[in-house]
C-alpha cells in the first residue's frame, strides 16, 4: 500500500518570497507522483508530474518539483511567490503499474497563504 | 463547457434520506472516480471505474454506491445519509499510459447532512 506524507500542514509566506512544500511518499513499487492545486471554491488542477527522466520537474506558474528516489520525496518550491498563489496544494502518487495503476493516493494538503 | 460538471454544487439533506450525486464529462475517457474531502485529510476514493463495466471499491466506500450509465457518466450514491458524510465530493476522469498520467477533477459538490 502506498501512503503520502505532507509535512507542514499550513505555510504562511510574504510575497515574493520562497517557498517548499514538502512530501514524503511511502511504496514498495515504482511510482509516478504529482502535485495538484485547489484554489478557493475551485476543483483541482495538475501543477505538475514526475513519470520518468529528469527528476527536476518543472509544472504551470513557475511552480517545479524534484524527485528524490532515496529519500523518498518530491517536495515543490517556487522562488518568488504572489498572492495569487494563495492555495491548498495536493502532494499525490500512484503506483507506475499493476492493478492500481492511475488510481491516486493523496496527501493530506497544505494550505499555503501568502501575505502581501 | 467545462470537462468534468457535477450536479448539484451545493446540496443540503437530512439524517436518512437517499440522495444522488451526478458526474459527466466530455473528454472521452475510460476511467472515472470519485473522491470526498475533509479538512486535513485531503481526499479520499470513494469508487472508481476504469470502463463502464468495472467498478471497484476504493478505501472509504462504507455507506455509498455508484452507477457508470455510460462512458461519460458516473454517479455516486448515498443511500441513507447521516451527518458524517458532510462533506465536499469530487469527481474526476483520467487517462493513463503515454506520459497521459493526469486526473481531471470537477467543480465539487458540497454536501450538508443534517
Amino acid at each position: 500500500a502506498q501512503s503520502v506524507t505532507q509535512l507542514d500542514s499550513q505555510v504562511p509566506v510574504f510575497e515574493e518570497a520562497p517557498v517548499e512544500l514538502r512530501c514524503n511518499y511511502s511504496s514498495s513499487v515504482s511510482v509516478y507522483l504529482f502535485w495538484y492545486v485547489q484554489y478557493p471554491n475551485q476543483g483541482l488542477q495538475l501543477l505538475l508530474k514526475y513519470l520518468s527522466g529528469s527528476t527536476l520537474v518543472k509544472g504551470i506558474n513557475g511552480f517545479e518539483a524534484e524527485f528524490n528516489k532515496s529519500q523518498t520525496s518530491f517536495h515543490l518550491r517556487k522562488p518568488s511567490v504572489h498572492i495569487s498563489d494563495t492555495a491548498e496544494y495536493f502532494c499525490a502518487v500512484t503506483n507506475a503499474g499493476g492493478t492500481s495503476y492511475g488510481k491516486l493516493t493523496f496527501g493530506q494538503g497544505t494550505i499555503l497563504t501568502v501575505h502581501p | 463547457d467545462a470537462d468534468v460538471t457535477q450536479t448539484p454544487r451545493n446540496r443540503i439533506t437530512k439524517t436518512g434520506k437517499r440522495i444522488m450525486l451526478e458526474c459527466s464529462q466530455t473528454k472521452g475517457h475510460d476511467r472515472m472516480y470519485w473522491y470526498r474531502q475533509d479538512p486535513g485529510l485531503g481526499l479520499r476514493l470513494i469508487y472508481y471505474s476504469f470502463d463502464v463495466k468495472d467498478i471497484n471499491k476504493g478505501e472509504i466506500s462504507d455507506g455509498y454506491s455508484v452507477s457508470r450509465q455510460a462512458q461519460a457518466k458516473f454517479s455516486l450514491s448515498l443511500e441513507s445519509a447521516i451527518p458524517n458524510q458532510t462533506a465536499l465530493y469530487f469527481c474526476a476522469t483520467s487517462e493513463v499510459g503515454g506520459g497521459r498520467e493526469t486526473q481531471y477533477f470537477g467543480p465539487g459538490t458540497r454536501l450538508l447532512v443534517l
